[in-house]
């Protein structure tokens, strides 16, 4: 089932931080983050798995509630590269090979 | 490195005809997916591979088929092409499992008309 991401869109001035959410129905093993920018493919942010917290990127960090099944991304100090849609996608098990996105949080940071 | 090449980047089909969408990457990685990605609606996984010979279906594999004879290979077949396959396909590979980073193609816009 397609993980739920919110908001949908937002729009941040230059420095602002942003905090976009990822929640889904059922059990989750791991969250992926990954940014797309316009008309260009997806690029891997992070990945946190069940039990753990891992940053990728310098000031975008994220954590993981394994007992509501949400995830957080923290965007901080945020940039004119940060914009872009941004996606969650989920495992519900170690062995599964179906990473399932969701439909994405377009972000948009203005000078 | 050229990592994940897709061809073509953009292609367009009269409903019926057939095509395949190339797909090759140079970072031996073993596995490899499909994805559609429909406006708003985010990625959804067609048919993804473990390795050479080994392939399953993902989300929606309907209309599709796939075949895995390399490491390096993965295209993707469109037989009786129908409108509702227009969309931006990627093709994307990782070294481990899932759990790893996918990288992903450039994209292959594809219209059905």
């Amino acid at each position: 089932q397609q993980p739920v991401q919110s908001p949908q869109a937002v729009i941040l001035r230059e420095g602002e931080d942003a905090v976009i959410n990822c929640s889904s129905s059922k059990a989750l093993y791991s969250v992926h983050w990954y940014r797309q920018k316009h008309g260009e493919a997806p690029v891997f942010l992070m990945i946190l798995l069940k039990g753990g917290e891992q940053k990728g990127h310098e000031k975008i960090s994220a954590s993981f509630n394994e007992k509501k099944q949400q995830s957080s991304l923290y965007l901080t100090a945020s940039q004119l590269s940060y914009s872009g849609t941004y996606f969650c996608g989920t495992l519900s098990g170690a062995g599964s090979y179906q990473l399932t996105f969701g439909k994405g949080t377009k972000l948009s940071v203005i000078p | 490195n050229a990592g994940v090449t897709q061809t073509p980047k953009f292609r367009i089909l009269k409903i019926g005809q057939s095509m395949t969408l190339q797909c090759t990457q140079d970072m031996n990685h073993n596995y490899m997916y499909w994805y559609r990605q429909d406006p708003g609606m985010g990625l959804k996984l067609i048919y993804y591979s473990v390795g050479a010979g080994i392939t399953d279906k993902g989300e929606v594999p309907n209309g599709y088929n796939v075949s895995r004879s390399t490491t390096e290979d993965f295209p993707l077949r469109l037989e009786l092409a129908a409108p509702s396959q227009t969309s931006v396909y990627f093709c994307a590979s990782s070294y481990g499992t899932v759990l790893g980073e996918l990288f992903f193609g450039e994209g292959s816009r594809l219209t059905v008309l």
